[in-house]
């Protein structure tokens, strides 16, 4: 079945860098886009980022382009979000999502997400 | 940048009662409208795709429709089980974007 283990959250103070990882298993993680979804404390999902299938497209929500960046290693089977000028309101869960499809569509499948704390 | 609204947001409703939940988007996104559930400590679930495709295991007393801007999710007999937010999503265009959430509460 579709694993996805999310890992790399912690307390990172305002300004610094971190960097989510997640594992996928159970698909073919060549074949399918991947998605960042956020959910701060008490607050509703966000969409954060997506890579094609191939890495050949990435896209951002306008309040972490040009901070974050997604990436993917086809060859591990592992998806990764760099963070960089970490601030407060960046504080969630974040998910690692498979899409449905290769190029964008719905979240087929979530994974349990890792909690980033951006505080001094 | 395509905005959805969520109406309502909350709902107290009473076991075995039709539960109906709208999604409206700031402008068409043909069927490209998605919905999920989650529960309180869990990560979300896909229910339904393209406004009206339901995902394989999820239970037939849930329903998704429309289509342009207007969608609607029904929950028909709620069970104990449904309380829970349940949230839009629209891959149309991007940004990517989500509704704010409807939590439905069991009486």
């Amino acid at each position: 079945q579709v694993q996805l283990v999310e890992s790399g959250g912690g307390v990172v103070q305002p300004g610094g860098s971190l960097r989510l990882s997640c594992a996928a298993s159970g698909f073919t993680f060549s074949s399918y886009g991947m998605h960042w979804v956020r959910q701060a404390p008490g607050k509703g999902l966000e969409w954060v980022a997506f890579i094609r299938y191939d890495g050949s497209n990435k896209y951002y929500a306008d309040s972490v382009k040009g901070r974050f960046t997604i990436s993917r290693d086809n060859s591990k089977n592992t998806l990764y979000l760099q963070m960089n000028s970490l601030r407060a309101e960046d504080t969630a869960v974040y998910y690692c999502a498979k899409d449905g499809y290769g190029s964008g569509s719905y979240v087929h499948y979530w994974g349990q997400g890792t909690l980033v704390t951006v505080s001094s | 940048e395509i905005v959805l609204t969520q109406s309502p947001d909350f709902q107290s409703v009473t076991p075995k009662e039709k539960v109906t939940i709208t999604c409206r988007a700031s402008q068409s996104i043909g069927s490209s409208l998605h919905w999920y559930q989650q529960k309180p400590d869990q990560s979300p679930k896909l229910l339904i795709k393209y406004a009206s495709q339901s995902f394989s295991g999820v239970p037939s007393r849930f329903s998704g429709s429309g289509s342009g801007t207007d969608f609607t999710l029904t929950i028909n007999s709620l069970e104990a089980e449904d309380a829970a937010t349940y949230y839009c999503h629209q891959s149309s265009s991007l940004p990517f974007s989500f509704g704010p959430g409807t939590k439905v509460d069991i009486k």
